[in-house]
Order: C-alpha cells, then sequence, then structure tokens
C-alpha cells in the first residue's frame, strides 16, 4: 500500500478556512468510506478528529468538517484557531484489515 | 478512563530482537480490534499490524511482514507486537491504537491511542 497524497504544508490567518486534500486510489479513498482524519500536536499522540468521511466524534468543534469525492477526501478547518496549528493525517481503510495513512500536513496559523 | 501503555522500546542492534507491550485499561479488551501504528522520527504514520478481538484474525503491513507478529492476551488485557531482524528503517515510535467498536461490530477507525515507545535500531 502506497501512502495517501497529502500536501505538505496549508496555512491561514485566524478565522479563515483552509483545506487538506488527501488523495488515494479506487483500492483505499475511492473504494470504501471508512476515510478518518487524524491531528497531532508536536510530541504528542494523535486525536481523531473526523472518521467515516465526515462524522465528528463527540468534543471535536464543528468548525472541522470532512467529504469525499471519488479518489480524494478532504479536511477543511473553518474559523482557524491558533489551537488548530498541529499536522493532520488522513486514513483509509484499504479492505483486508489493511489501513493506510496520508504523507501528512502540516497546518499552520499566521 | 481509556488507557493504553506501552512499553518495550528501547535500543537494539541490526538483526536483534524486540517484544513491545501495551497495557490496556479502562475499557473491555476482549471487545476492541486493536492496532500498532509507527511513526520514524520527523515523519509520517506508518500502519503495522491489527488484531481482532479474539485474535483470529490478523494483518501486517508488507513492511513487517514475516519480521513482525502482533498478539494479544485477553485475560491480562496486553496486547504485544514481537518484532524480529530488525532493521535501521524500523526505528520509529509505536503507538499502541484501539479501534472504534461497540456491541461486536467495530468501526474501521481509531479512537484512543497510547502515548508510544521508541524503538531505536543502531550499531
Amino acid at each position: 500500500q502506497s501512502a495517501l497524497t497529502q500536501p505538505r504544508s496549508v496555512s491561514g490567518s485566524p478565522g479563515q478556512s483552509v483545506t487538506i486534500s488527501c488523495t488515494g486510489t479506487s483500492s483505499d479513498v475511492g473504494g470504501y468510506k471508512y476515510v478518518s482524519w487524524y491531528q497531532q500536536h508536536p510530541g504528542k499522540a494523535p486525536k481523531l478528529m473526523i472518521y467515516d468521511v465526515s462524522k465528528r466524534p463527540s468534543g471535536v468543534p464543528d468548525r472541522f468538517s470532512g467529504s469525499k469525492s471519488g479518489n480524494t477526501a478532504s479536511l477543511t478547518i473553518s474559523g482557524l484557531q491558533a489551537e488548530d496549528e498541529a499536522d493532520y493525517y488522513c486514513c483509509s481503510y484499504a479492505g483486508s484489515y489493511a489501513y493506510v495513512f496520508g504523507t501528512g500536513t502540516k497546518v499552520t496559523v499566521l | 478512563e481509556v488507557q493504553l501503555v506501552e512499553s518495550g522500546g528501547g535500543l537494539v542492534q541490526p538483526g536483534g530482537s524486540l517484544r513491545l507491550s501495551c497495557s490496556a485499561s479502562g475499557f473491555t479488551f476482549s471487545n476492541y480490534a486493536m492496532h500498532w501504528v509507527r511513526q520514524a522520527p520527523g515523519k509520517g504514520l506508518e500502519y503495522v499490524s491489527a488484531m481482532s478481538s479474539n485474535g483470529g484474525s490478523t494483518y501486517h503491513a508488507d513492511s513487517v511482514k514475516g519480521r513482525f507478529t502482533i498478539s494479544r492476551d485477553n485475560s491480562k488485557n496486553m496486547l504485544y507486537l514481537q518484532m524480529s531482524s530488525l532493521r535501521d528503517e524500523d526505528t520509529a515510535v509505536y503507538y499502541c491504537v484501539r479501534e472504534s467498536c461497540s456491541g461486536g461490530d467495530c468501526y474501521l477507525h481509531f479512537d484512543y491511542w497510547g502515548k508510544g515507545t521508541l524503538v531505536t535500531v543502531s550499531s
């Protein structure tokens, strides 16, 4: 399984929106509705932000949203806040217990 | 409170072996599929291994297949990763990860992560 492709970095000012893309293939992102997104602050463990493409776990602010079209999933952060500065990883189920993560995107709040 | 605590990491020479352990608490361990995910220093997340709740099904990424073995002891609430023939590229923080499950069904995403244990493969 090759890693899903994410932009290396995105940035935005407080209050703005940023979108992170996650491109895979029909064997992973395009083939399943099981795309999840994880936030990781430096030196910390990843935290689940979005699952099943667009669902938010309890406690995750509604300014985080997810979507998918074809082989590409996206995470949008609306109303960017300082604490959103972190690395973000997408992850897709790829069948037969296999999962594949994205290459990771660093979000910078200007 | 759900807790996943990894242990067993350390410095090992290339070609050596190491066994990682993950102690789980705060939930009914035997009801959950469990996974190992690793992260090389300064790099992204890499999926390593999975084991179903009853231990009947396993998966290992191609990068570790034949060298790593995942196992669990539901009576002790423990998850393990036996690593052998270690290579420089296995150097990483290894996370123990719980899959979201409920009522016998699992939902193909990861809801709790441990803090990780560092494995360094170097001569």
